[in-house]
C-alpha cells in the first residue's frame, strides 16, 4: 500500500541550512510534493517535482529526488525562524490523490 | 485571488449531535477535496469531487458521514452523529485538472467533541 514515511522533529539554527527527509513507497507516483504548515492554518504548497527528475530549485528551496530509493528531500538555504513550521511530504498516485507523511516539526533557533 | 474559504473555523459540540462544515474552493477550481487531519499526522483524504461527482469517497465512514456539492462549486461535509473520536482539523482544498495536481488548501474547521 501507499505510505510515507519523515522524520518527527528538526532544530538547526538561524541562518544554517535545513534538510527534511522523506520515503515514499509507491513507484508510479507521478509528482512529489513540499507542504508547509504554520500553526491554526492549513497546508500551503512550497514545491513540487515530477518524478522524472532528480533536482528542482526554487530560491531558497532545493528538492532532491532519488526514484530508485524512493527518497526525496527538500533543502532549505538561510533557514530564517520564519521557516519554524511542520512540513509534509506528499506523494501523487492512481486518480490525482494525494498520500501525505505525517510531518516534520522544523523549529529554527535564533 | 481569494483562496479557498471554509467556515465555521471552529466547533465545539456534544457527542451525538449533527456538525456541518462548509467550503468555497477557489474560482474556477473544478476539483474539491475533503480531508481530515488528526493531531500530529498529516491530512488524509475523505473524499474527491470532480464538479458535482464523488469520484473517489473510498475512505468516507458513510454510516456517519455525508458530503454534497451539489452545483460543482462550494460543498458542504456533514457528521451525524458527531463521535468523540471525530474530533480533528476538517481540510478542503482544491485544484484545476492539469498534470501537477497542485492541490490548494484552506485554513480548515477544528473540531471538538466533548
Amino acid at each position: 500500500g501507499e505510505d510515507v514515511e519523515q522524520s518527527l522533529f528538526l532544530s538547526v539554527r538561524e541562518g544554517d541550512s535545513s534538510v527534511i527527509n522523506c520515503t515514499y513507497t509507491d513507484s508510479s507516483s507521478t509528482y512529489l510534493y513540499w507542504y508547509k504548515q504554520e500553526p491554526g492554518a492549513g497546508l500551503q504548497l512550497l514545491t513540487y517535482i515530477f518524478s522524472n527528475m532528480d533536482m528542482k530549485q526554487d530560491q531558497r528551496l532545493t528538492v532532491l529526488l532519488n526514484k530508485k530509493d524512493k527518497h526525496l528531500s527538500l533543502r532549505i538555504a538561510d533557514t530564517q525562524t520564519g521557516d519554524s513550521a511542520i512540513y509534509f511530504c506528499a506523494e501523487s498516485i492512481a486518480g490525482n490523490k494525494l498520500v501525505f507523511g505525517a510531518g516534520t516539526i522544523l523549529r529554527v533557533k535564533s | 485571488e481569494a483562496g479557498v474559504v471554509q467556515s465555521p473555523r471552529y466547533k465545539i459540540i456534544e457527542k451525538k449531535q449533527p456538525v456541518a462544515f462548509w467550503c468555497n474552493p477557489i474560482s474556477g477550481h473544478n476539483t474539491l477535496y475533503w480531508y481530515l487531519q488528526n493531531l500530529g499526522q498529516g491530512p488524509e483524504l475523505l473524499i474527491r469531487y470532480e464538479n458535482e461527482e464523488a469520484v473517489d469517497d473510498s475512505q468516507l465512514p458513510k454510516d456517519r458521514f455525508s458530503a454534497e456539492r451539489l452545483k460543482g462549486v462550494d460543498s458542504t461535509l456533514k457528521i451525524q452523529p458527531a463521535e468523540l473520536g471525530d474530533s480533528a482539523v476538517y481540510l478542503c482544498a482544491s485544484s484545476l485538472v492539469t498534470g501537477s495536481n497542485e492541490q490548494f488548501f484552506g485554513p480548515g474547521t477544528r473540531l471538538t467533541v466533548l
